[in-house]
């Protein structure tokens, strides 16, 4: 079965620093989501993509937050500049077409930043 | 908000019984889905249900949706050890794309 495939698994980085997620979505699917859980909270979401563009954002994810679909399979997220309470799993997501149709995740980024 | 909830919080059964967990929402919603998570893991679906759908059945899962009620259940029958997970509920609204998770029930099954 197709499935979301992220990277790096785990990272650990420093306060300050920029980290980059990676995700490859599921071939044909035309939304890309990224969600984040803090350890032991709910599933929050971030940001929704498609046709090239945000088209959905919570506020949690401000200026400090991008994403960009650099080419035809990758979709990443940049934190600029990380603090401590950016320490989460963050989950990459993916669906084919419109409203109604399955939402598929990644295993997840656990990003802790020291 | 649009979030699901689900109760109960957490829940402890043994091996061969039956699980149900319950979900509630506040706004009007295209669908709402299911989903597993083993500890530290990422989301697995298990069930989608649309609605104007009232129940659907995969395997050993059988999942209610009230609209009237804006609730959904989700039951798992005969349940195994390998079950012990959390399971969240998520809904996307009539206009939007994006999901809205509860805050999960943990469920141990003990073997």
């Amino acid at each position: 079965e197709p499935e979301v495939t992220q990277t790096p698994s785990h990272q650990v980085t420093q306060m300050g620093q920029e980290v980059i997620l990676r995700c490859v979505p599921i071939s044909n699917h035309l939304y890309f989501y990224w969600y984040r859980q803090i350890l032991g909270q709910k599933v929050e979401f971030l940001v929704s993509f498609y046709n090239n563009e945000i088209s959905e954002k919570s506020e949690i994810f401000d200026d400090q937050f991008s994403v960009e679909r650099p080419d035809g399979s990758n979709f990443t997220l940049k934190i600029r500049s990380t603090k401590l309470e950016d320490s989460a799993m963050y989950f990459c997501a993916s669906r084919s077409g419109t409203a109604g149709n399955t939402i598929y995740f990644g295993e997840g980024s656990w990003l802790t930043v020291v | 908000s649009q979030q699901g909830e689900e109760d109960p919080q957490a829940l402890s059964i043994q091996e061969g019984e039956n699980a149900t967990m319950n979900c509630s929402y506040k706004t009007s919603i295209n669908n709402l889905q299911w989903y597993r998570q083993n500890s530290g893991r990422g989301l697995v679906h298990l069930i989608l249900i649309r609605s104007n759908e009232r129940e659907k059945h995969s395997g050993r899962l059988r999942v209610t949706l009230d609209t009237s009620k804006k609730s959904s259940s989700l039951l798992i029958t005969a349940s195994r050890a390998a079950d012990t997970a959390s399971y969240f509920c998520a809904t996307d609204g009539v206009y939007g794309n994006k999901l809205v998770f509860g805050a999960g029930t943990i469920l141990r099954v003990k073997s």
